[in-house]
């Protein structure tokens, strides 16, 4: 079975300073991941995604993740955090080999910026 | 482009009415999911559409919950005799490929 652990329900950072949001999977086969951000009231937003090219995915504003295999970890990461990175992330595996791509949500975490 | 459209954003229906939400998936995506976010489950999958396919429907809560997807675009959502249960934001997702989803903004449904 696929399944995606967010080991933080909530995560507070001062503006300027590094992001860290934690993910680990528990996957059978190499898992497709992703990173989605939902701003209050707004629609999911993809962040970035893992496509087994490379361990290093660069995404949107600045986000990046690492794959790591030996670890089954798939941390999100930002240099410097920016007020409008204040938002719900959501670490995604997607069920691709045989159901059609649905996806597994984590439990997210709520990621706070303050000044 | 246009991304994919649900309506409405938010409806308030009472307890043990019918309500049916709709989704504009983006135009050519062949692949069209169902979600419901809620603060206790999270976010869970409800039912996937793929082409002229039969839709897999494994997640689908109970069998007041149905929904069908015409000419292979847009997709209707439907709950029977609503419970306070159901009250939860349903996002709806396209995608041209089985692995990038894009969501739309959601339907926020309060059931009173």
């Amino acid at each position: 079975a696929q399944s995606v652990t967010q080991l933080d329900s909530h995560v507070s950072v001062s503006e300027g300073t590094p992001v860290l949001l934690r993910c680990n999977y528990s996957s059978s086969y190499s898992p497709s991941l992703f990173w989605y951000v939902q701003h209050p009231n707004k629609g999911l937003q993809l962040l970035l995604k893992y496509t087994s090219a490379a361990t290093l995915v660069k995404g949107i504003n600045g986000f990046e993740a690492e794959f790591k295999k030996s670890e089954t970890s798939f941390h999100l990461t930002k240099p410097s955090a920016h007020m409008s990175d204040a938002a719900e992330y959501f670490c995604v595996v997607s069920l691709i080999y045989n159901q059609g791509g649905k996806l597994i949500f984590g439990q997210g975490t709520e990621l706070s910026v303050k000044p | 482009g246009a991304g994919v459209s649900q309506s409405p954003s938010n409806k308030v229906t009472e307890k043990g009415k019918d309500v049916e939400l709709r989704c504009d998936p983006i135009s050519g995506h062949t692949a069209l999911y169902w979600y419901r976010q809620s603060l206790g489950q999270g976010l869970e999958f409800l039912i996937y559409f793929q082409g002229n396919s039969a839709p897999d429907k494994s997640g689908l809560p109970s069998d007041r919950f149905s929904a069908e997807r015409t000419g292979g675009s847009v997709s209707t959502l439907t709950i029977q005799r609503t419970q306070q249960e159901d009250s939860a934001v349903y996002l709806c997702a396209s995608s041209p490929n089985n692995y990038e989803q894009y969501f739309g903004p959601g339907t926020r449904l309060t059931v009173t």
